[in-house]
């Protein structure tokens, strides 16, 4: 497609249960980015990808969260036994290197996540 | 510990004014973006600027990267009302994480 989408938008679930949330970027984007943001807050970073690989996951909060990109396109974050303080709008992002060394990003509409 | 800091995180402003938001960081960025965000949508990109003293015009907005390329800052030109947003800084080192400051939201007031 010509953006980013994200799917689900929104995704109400009860504290315990297991959640994916999908991204899928732009094509010809190597590298993927999610993001955490909270209302009124700016985006926290949580993983990005480089192709299939996690070239860092540092700002993944704890070993509930995790994520893939099996054939280097399509992302899923995958978050378990959810919290209530894990409610907020997850953010993906593909971005291409720019021969000035810009790297900028190009982001999805966000999948919003309420946590009962 | 926010790796960029952005000042004011809220403005509030009538119409017709002039108005600079700031992003400073202890870090060196070889590029630095400006996005903005509305409610329910993703931060769309304003502008990157790469080189530490560059100037770049987008109509009434003016950004400015600082010449050793931590901080950078955001001025616009008699507001208007489809300013309000939220305004995002962005430090990045080459394809490596993209790091955001926490913001700063603008409201113009008719």
């Amino acid at each position: 497609g010509a953006g980013v989408s994200q799917t689900p938008s929104n995704k109400v679930t009860e504290k315990g249960k297991y959640v994916e949330l999908r991204c899928d970027p732009i094509s010809g984007h190597t590298a993927l980015y999610w993001y955490r943001q909270s209302l009124g807050q700016g985006p926290e970073f949580l993983i990005y990808f480089q192709g299939t690989g996690a070239a860092d996951d540092s700002g993944l909060p704890n070993d509930r969260f995790f994520a893939v990109r099996p054939e280097g396109s399509v992302s899923t974050l995958k978050i378990q036994r959810t919290e209530r303080g894990d409610s907020a709008v997850y953010l993906c992002a593909s971005s291409k290197m720019f021969a000035s060394g810009a790297n900028v990003l190009t982001f999805g509409a966000g999948s919003r996540l309420t946590v009962l | 510990t926010q790796l960029l800091e952005q000042s004011p995180q809220f403005l509030s402003i009538q119409e017709g004014e002039n108005l600079t938001v700031y992003c400073n960081s202890s870090s060196v960025f070889s590029s630095l973006q400006w996005y903005r965000q509305e409610p329910g949508e993703g931060p769309v990109l304003l502008v990157t600027v790469v080189t530490g003293g560059e100037v770049k015009k987008l109509k009434r907005l003016t950004f400015q990267f600082g010449d050793a390329r931590k901080d950078s800052s955001l001025h616009i030109t008699a507001a208007q009302p489809g300013d309000t947003g939220l305004y995002l800084c962005a430090g990045a080192k080459g394809y490596q994480k993209v790091t955001f400051g926490i913001g700063t939201k603008l409201q113009v007031i008719p």
